[in-house]
């Protein structure tokens, strides 16, 4: 069964600072990883989308590595703004008895003060 | 990029009453959307896969008579919770896969309070 964990829980910064958030998934056998953003009673922005033979993907300040063998992905925030205080989360897309799925990593909740 | 609604965006109803909620895709065509849950501070869980034209497919502990989904066209899908409680107080965001990539595009949700 596909396990997706995030790490840290929790996060708060000094706006301005680079900040790392990690994700890891225990079966490397995934379709696609993306990284969502959600504020606080609203539903799921996407970020990015790497696909499984994909190394990176970057978009503005944000930038998302995807290592599959090691079942690991990373989001990197350049200069974080207090804009970017939200909780990210990531997902793995799987294939399950013929049905495509999202299995969710539990989240982390950043906090940008300026 | 695609774009999936919702509503209602929130609902209050009485124990024992029963909700419909839609999700649309509205400028794509979605055979397939997912409908998650989730709880206050959690992470979103999987309730089911609703397929066009076809029963939809629900995740282990999911009771399918208490959450019914009928995918009548490509682009709506609708989740009703039949006689709902109070601990069916939660946040249900509806999915859908655009193509090629799969790119998962969620709804805004809909708050769902059961007095």
């Amino acid at each position: 069964k596909q396990e997706v964990t995030q790490i840290p829980a929790a996060l708060s910064v000094p706006e301005g600072e680079n900040l790392v958030l990690n994700c890891s998934f225990t079966d490397s056998a995934i379709y696609n990883l993306q990284w969502f953003r959600q504020d606080p009673g609203k539903g799921l922005t996407s970020l990015l989308l790497i696909q499984s033979s994909q190394r990176e993907q970057t978009s503005g300040r944000l930038n998302a590595s995807l290592d599959k063998s090691s079942g690991r992905s990373t989001l990197y925030i350049a200069a974080s703004q207090p804009g970017d205080s939200a909780t990210y989360l990531c997902a793995v897309r799987i294939v399950n008895t013929g049905f495509q799925k999202l299995v969710f990593g539990t989240g982390t909740r950043l906090l940008v003060s300026p | 990029g695609a774009v999936v609604s919702q509503h209602p965006s929130w609902v209050i109803c009485k124990s024992g009453t029963s909700v419909k909620i839609e999700c649309r895709s509205l400028d794509f065509q979605a055979t397939t959307m997912f409908w998650y849950r989730q709880f206050p501070k959690q992470s979103l869980m999987l309730m089911a896969t609703s397929n066009e034209g076809s029963k939809a497919t629900y995740e282990q502990g999911v009771e399918k008579d208490k959450f019914l989904i009928n995918h009548a066209s490509l682009t709506l899908s609708t989740l009703t919770v039949t006689s709902a409680h109070p601990e069916d107080s939660s946040f249900y965001i509806c999915s859908a896969p655009g193509t090629p990539t799969y790119e998962q595009y969620f709804g805004p949700g809909t708050r769902l309070t059961v007095t």
